[in-house]
Order: C-alpha cells, then sequence, then structure tokens
C-alpha cells in the first residue's frame, strides 16, 4: 500500500458527460502529480500541484482541470468526455514535488462509451 | 513521441535466465527511476540514479546511469517469475518526470 488513495477505482460513463477523480496524498506529502495511462501513449504527465498552487503543467487538454485544496487532496476534473480519453488515471505524491520519488495510487480506470 | 525510449518493448524468458533492459534519451536529466508496474496496480519506485556512470544494486536487480546521464540499463540476474511486471523508466529534470513507454517483462516457471 503505497498510501495514496485514489477514488472511484472504476469508473464508466458517456461521450459529453464530466466526471471528477479524488486523490488523497500520503500523509506529510506536499506535491500531487496527475498521470494518463493508456496502450498507445504509455504513462503521460498532465499535471502537478505543490501545497495548493499548480506547479508544473504536462499533456493536459484544455477539458481537464484539476485543484488541490487546503487538506491536499486533489480532484482532476474531465469534461467533455471523448472515446479517447478512456485511461487508466493515475495520482502520484511526493514530499517536496521535485521529481524525486514519487508513490502512486492504484489509479482509476475510465471507460467512455 | 516519447522522451525516452524503451526497449525492448516486450521480453520472455525462462525462469533462471537473466535479462536486461534499456531506456534511451536525446536529453540530459538530473536523475533516473526505475519503476515496476504489475496489474491493476500503480507503479512502484524501484531505484533513482543521480550520478552519470553509477552503478546500483538491488539484490538480483542491477542499475546503470550512463556517463552523460541520458541512458540507463536494469539488468536482472537468475530472473524468477515474481519479477513479471511492466518496467518504466523515468527522467526527471525540473518538476517533471517524464516515463518511457516501458517495458513488459514476463518470465516463465
Amino acid at each position: 500500500d503505497s498510501g495514496v488513495t485514489q477514488t472511484p477505482k472504476h469508473l464508466i460513463t458517456a461521450t459529453g458527460q464530466r466526471v471528477t477523480l479524488r486523490c488523497s496524498p500520503r500523509s506529510g506529502d506536499l506535491s500531487v502529480y496527475w498521470y494518463q495511462q493508456s496502450l498507445d501513449q504509455g504513462l503521460q504527465f498532465l499535471i502537478q500541484y505543490y501545497n495548493g498552487e499548480e506547479r508544473a503543467k504536462g499533456n493536459i487538454l484544455e477539458r481537464f482541470s484539476a485543484q488541490q485544496f487546503p487538506d491536499l487532496h486533489s480532484e482532476l476534473n474531465l469534461s467533455s468526455l471523448e472515446l479517447g480519453d478512456s485511461a487508466l488515471y493515475f495520482c502520484a505524491s511526493s514530499v517536496l514535488g521535485g521529481a524525486e520519488k514519487l508513490f502512486f495510487g492504484s489509479g482509476t480506470q475510465l471507460s467512455v462509451l | 513521441t516519447q522522451l525516452l525510449e524503451q526497449s525492448p518493448q516486450f521480453l520472455s524468458i525462462q525462469e533462471g535466465e537473466n535479462l536486461t533492459v534499456y531506456c534511451n534519451s536525446s536529453s540530459v536529466f538530473s536523475s533516473l527511476q526505475w519503476y515496476r508496474q504489475e496489474p491493476g496496480e500503480g507503479p512502484v519506485l524501484l531505484v533513482t540514479v543521480v550520478t552519470g556512470g553509477e552503478v546500483k544494486k538491488l539484490k538480483r536487480l542491477t542499475f546503470q546511469f550512463g556517463d552523460a546521464r541520458k541512458d540507463s540499463s536494469l539488468h536482472i540476474t537468475a530472473a524468477q517469475p515474481g519479477d513479471t511486471g511492466l518496467y518504466l523508466c523515468a527522467g526527471g529534470n525540473d518538476y517533471k518526470l517524464s516515463f518511457g513507454a516501458g517495458t513488459t517483462v514476463t518470465v516463465r516457471a
């Protein structure tokens, strides 16, 4: 158990819908990262937050947004969903957020039908 | 296009054999990490290397960071079925950690 909690574990929805994925980092970790993993693209970095502030942005679509709350949990919002958004979404946390050791959650499997 | 290229993409070997996985990039990284991911789980960190030419050993696993800090290799000696999984390398610069596409290793009993 990495100590990072992601909910829900599975999510099935339809095209055009909006979903929210939730992540609780390990106790004491200030930084949260979101990654998308698909068979053809591998593990793609989406966005990183450190202590409530956005620190780095990767290949995140404009339809996607995220935030980190004062209690350090984070949410990833995906809207106007398309078939191609079906993937595993991972949250990871680290102590300082300097691309050091990441602890990953078990992921949310999103299926867009 | 992947910033980090891993090879081979798939590797299937018999228990007791050795294997090597490669991770190459045209970019220089301040650190390079190796993770292993099992089905239904998130990646788990195996090792971090930060110095060019560095070699780290973790039981039957040997990790090497290239002198120019652009490439790395993972060697497993006497592989066991428990070594089966997706091996991912990740390069770190500033606040970003970029992952390779991974090598799927299957060790047959």
